[in-house]
């Protein structure tokens, strides 16, 4: 079946600029991640969502960033006013409520670069 | 202290090598452990989960010690193949937020 999409794959803006990135989870997934993963380094999460519940925001590194979940599907991760040191990999995982519910799949990623 | 520690290497084994990583967790909550596998520039996959009794799949052996907050990861007869950074993952407070390591590289060389 189909897996995590994200989009778009590749983003260059300029600083200052607003962004925004979407990913569509595997369908009946109902948590949704996203991560964020610098050169050379590790993951960094961001904020999760499950299900109806709010999301658990408090990754988030500052009020520039936000993320909204509509429907229970599809997720969109806003940025406003980028900034150099916001360049990096932003990955959208999702994971099911049953079975295994903390093995994540991840999508592609979408690279932001910020000029 | 990180949440979850692993050591960066890299490992530069030869073809056919026995290799080990561990990583060490802080939380005593954590209720759920993984190992993901990432190549370069691609996203991580999932390579297996660790349960309590330690469990095997093909040359790759999870092991968890709960009284030392310590996860391990065993690669038997390593293929060039196996060559990635390997992350540990650990699930924060029992929930479902996970926490991940900076991932230990692995090199296989023939």
């Amino acid at each position: 079946g189909a897996g995590v999409s994200q989009s778009p794959s590749n983003k260059v803006t300029e600083k200052g600029k607003d962004v925004e990135l979407r990913c569509d989870p595997i369908s009946g997934h109902t948590a949704l991640y996203w991560y964020r993963q610098s050169l050379g380094q590790g993951l960094e999460f961001l904020i999760y969502f499950q299900g109806n519940s709010a999301p658990d925001k408090s990754g988030l590194p500052s009020d520039r960033f936000s993320a909204e979940r509509t429907g229970g599907s599809v997720s969109t991760l806003t940025i406003q006013r980028t900034q150099q040191e916001d360049s990096a990999v932003y990955l959208c995982a999702s994971s099911p409520t049953s079975g295994s519910p903390y093995e994540q799949y991840f999508g592609p990623g979408t690279r932001l670069t910020v000029t | 202290r990180k949440e979850v520690e692993q050591d960066p290497g890299p490992f530069n084994v030869p073809e056919g090598a026995t290799v080990a990583f561990n990583c060490t967790y802080s939380n005593s909550a954590s209720q759920s452990f993984f190992w993901y596998r990432q190549d370069c520039r691609k996203e991580p996959k999932l390579l297996m989960s660790v349960y309590s009794s330690g469990n095997e799949d093909g040359r790759f052996t999870a092991q968890l010690n709960r009284a030392s907050q310590y996860i391990s990861l065993l690669i038997r007869d390593s293929k060039l193949s196996d060559s990635a950074t390997y992350l540990c993952v650990v699930n924060k407070d029992g929930g479902f937020k996970t926490i991940f390591g900076a991932g230990t590289r692995l090199f296989v060389k023939a």
